[in-house]
């Protein structure tokens, strides 16, 4: 039982590159969010997924897009890198929005020159 | 102003010390609140979670939420080195989880 599993930890882009962040969870949950963390920020939800087949944007979506592939997986892109996108981001699942653990991945920490 | 405020520390103290951590929020309609930890580049774990006000007692670990003062406290006794990580404090309301607002996070060391 892997829980939730990132890739890849570490990439460096160039300004203008695109790139997809992958996410899996092997605990059959429901919901799927992803988070992106910054010094003196906290967390801030990009995107989330209540269940399979539906995506919503959350506090920060601009510059991303996601796809929910099954229920297991949930995909992070950047279509074209910005140095503000510079940041750890992580991949969190849960049975459902109204339950109270959210579990979280190892994190991708992101470059952008 | 950020919804849920708390100081990022560093805070520092001797190992066994009870140690007091802290958040406030601006938001009346926020009604779960929770305690998450996250050690050095590791992703955050829910550590305690508690549904309005009142106090939670979890092994070494007591949460606290005053809704009349908007305080969200995390009270650790008999500290441990273990115990040094980042505390981040979070809540919603009614609407889900979709809504979970982040503290900055606290950053605690436990000194031998």
């Amino acid at each position: 039982n892997a829980g939730v599993t990132q890739t890849p930890k570490f990439q460096v882009l160039k300004t203008g590159q695109s790139m997809t962040l992958q996410c899996a969870q092997d605990m059959n949950h429901n919901s799927m969010y992803w988070y992106r963390q910054d010094p003196g920020m906290g967390l801030r939800l990009i995107y989330y997924s209540a269940s399979e087949g539906t995506t919503d944007k959350g506090e920060v979506p601009n510059g991303y897009n996601v796809s929910r592939l099954n229920k297991r997986e949930f995909s992070l892109r950047l279509e074209s890198a910005a140095p503000s996108q510079t940041s750890v981001y992580f991949c969190a699942s849960g049975e459902g929005l109204y339950t109270d653990t959210q579990y979280f991945g190892p994190g991708t920490r992101l470059t952008v020159l | 102003q950020k919804e849920v405020e708390q100081d990022p520390g560093p805070l520092s103290v001797p190992e066994g010390a009870i140690v007091s951590l802290n958040c406030t929020y601006s938001n009346s309609a926020f009604q779960y609140f929770m305690w998450y930890r996250q050690y050095s580049r590791k992703g955050p774990e829910l550590l305690m979670y508690t549904y309005s006000s009142g106090n939670k007692e979890d092994g070494r670990f007591t949460a606290q939420v005053d809704k009349s003062s908007k305080y969200i406290s995390l009270f650790i006794r008999d500290s441990q080195p273990s115990d040094s990580a980042t505390y981040l404090c979070a809540s919603h309301g009614s609407q889900g989880a979709q809504k979970l607002v982040f503290g900055q996070g606290t950053r605690l060391t436990i000194n031998p």
